[in-house]
């Protein structure tokens, strides 16, 4: 089994739609992270979370929120989709000490519409 | 500007060459420096890392940073079709903190 498993893997939604991708982990790490790739911009970090009661925006937040609802479960919500979400969107775990080394998970598709 | 710039190519080479990708940066913080590989449709995996300057090789793969020019370079010999990918650098300034992506190299090697 994945050690990172994301569900789900694609998903069309319309503008204006709450939609919530989730993220799960078997690895026993503290740190948990959501990405978004777009061509041509690579991945920029949106939210990231160093333990349960700790969350951080990324480089950009607006238009997401997070909930880390356990060590091993990190869910990212868009409130209202609107058509510049439509991306790749990756979840990645890492170990405290090492976190240079980050383990993603397969990545979900969404496309708004 | 970007933090971390990266050619995206896309670069096609053919089987055997030996590929060159690179990354510069703005910030002379930065300590640790990775390449991540993603293959088509799957999430990205550490590749190599090196602290600070110098080199590091693992089999076909060498990396290589140049803290003072602020330029870090991957290079791969005997590239194989399997190589195709898309490689991205990414630093941090410390071992437990985030990471700052560049854009990715999309790599075709052609049999």
């Amino acid at each position: 089994d994945a050690d990172v498993t994301q569900t789900p893997r694609n998903r069309i939604t319309k503008t204006g739609k709450r939609i919530m991708l989730e993220c799960s982990q078997t690895k026993g790490h503290d740190r948990m992270y959501w990405y978004r790739q777009d061509p041509g911009l690579g991945l920029r970090l949106i939210y990231y979370s160093f333990d349960v009661k700790d969350i951080n925006k990324g480089e950009i937040s607006d238009g997401y929120s997070v909930s880390r609802q356990a060590q091993a479960k990190f869910s990212l919500s868009l409130e209202s989709a609107i058509p510049n979400q439509t991306a790749l969107y990756f979840c990645a775990t890492s170990d405290r000490r090492d976190g240079y080394e980050q383990y993603f998970g397969p990545g979900t598709r969404l496309t708004v519409t | 500007q970007k933090e971390v710039e990266q050619d995206p190519g896309p670069l096609s080479v053919p089987e055997g060459a030996i590929v060159s990708l690179n990354c510069t940066y703005s910030n002379s913080a930065f300590q640790y420096f990775m390449w991540y590989r993603q293959y088509s449709r799957k999430g990205p995996e550490l590749l190599m890392y090196t602290y600070s300057s110098g080199n590091k090789e693992d089999g076909r793969f060498t990396a290589q940073v140049d803290k003072s020019s602020k330029y870090i370079s991957l290079f791969i010999r005997d590239s194989q079709p399997s190589d195709s990918a898309t490689y991205l650098c990414a630093m941090t300034y410390n071992q437990g903190g985030k990471l700052i992506f560049g854009q990715g190299t999309e790599l075709s090697v052609k049999p």
